[in-house]
């Protein structure tokens, strides 16, 4: 679930352990993904993609999982440090015809030291 | 740097004013993009360009109007602000169409606009 009213949805994790944080997709059409990184007072940062062919995709110290049947989407980062305190929120996207990207509301990890 | 700037950083706005958010690529990016970022929601798109000379509405383009003279500029423009646009505007773009790859959006740093 992603809608919590005017609070993010917020994931403690303490400096060197692995962060997983959860993305409900909505449309059943949508074939490609995208992870951002939004850190405060900043625009958000392209992390990591993948399209619906793949259940698995993986970066430099990022995952990104990805289950059609229930409509997921999970990224995985490891060995988390303090520079990964964000908010993180994931995009689905219908790459044929008019291409709408919806954006999730996003998920504030906070990096215990 | 290549990359989209975005001006200004931030405004306070009367109610009923009239208001031009700027923003302006290097990437050569066909298409370009106005979001609106509100705690609690997701980015909501206002309206978007595929390419210089052409404009689309997004899912809230209501008191918003955009113009695409160029390939470089995307303004965004409030004609009589109010209080409900109060919110964090994001500028973004993408060579063309989003598929994959190079393909993704690419962010500017947003503008904080306060409506009183």
């Amino acid at each position: 679930g992603e809608n919590v009213g005017l609070h993010l949805p917020t994931l403690s994790v303490q400096e060197g352990d692995n962060s997983i944080i959860n993305c409900a997709y909505s449309n059943s059409a949508s074939d490609y993904f995208i992870w951002y990184k939004q850190e405060s007072g900043k625009g958000p940062q392209f992390i990591i993609d993948i399209r619906s062919n793949m259940d698995k995709r993986q970066g430099q110290r990022v995952t990104v999982l990805l289950n059609k049947t229930v409509k997921h989407l999970s990224l995985q980062i490891a060995a988390t440090q303090p520079g990964d305190s964000a908010v993180y929120f994931c995009a689905e996207i219908n790459s044929g015809g008019y291409q709408k990207v919806t954006f999730g509301i996003g998920t504030k990890l906070q990096v215990i030291p | 740097i290549a990359g989209i700037t975005q001006a200004p950083t931030s405004q306070i706005l009367a109610a009923g004013r009239r208001m031009t958010l700027r923003c302006t690529q290097d990437m050569r990016h066909n298409a370009m993009y106005w979001y609106r970022q509100d705690l609690g929601l997701g980015l909501r798109l206002i309206h978007y360009s595929n390419t210089a000379g052409t404009t689309g509405k997004g899912e809230v383009p209501d008191g918003y109007s955009v113009s695409r003279a160029n390939t470089d500029d995307f303004p965004l423009t409030l004609a009589s602000a109010v209080p409900s646009q109060t919110s964090v505007y994001f500028c973004a773009s993408s060579a063309s169409r989003i598929t994959s790859g190079a393909n993704v959006l690419t962010f500017g740093a947003g503008s904080r606009l306060t409506v009183l």
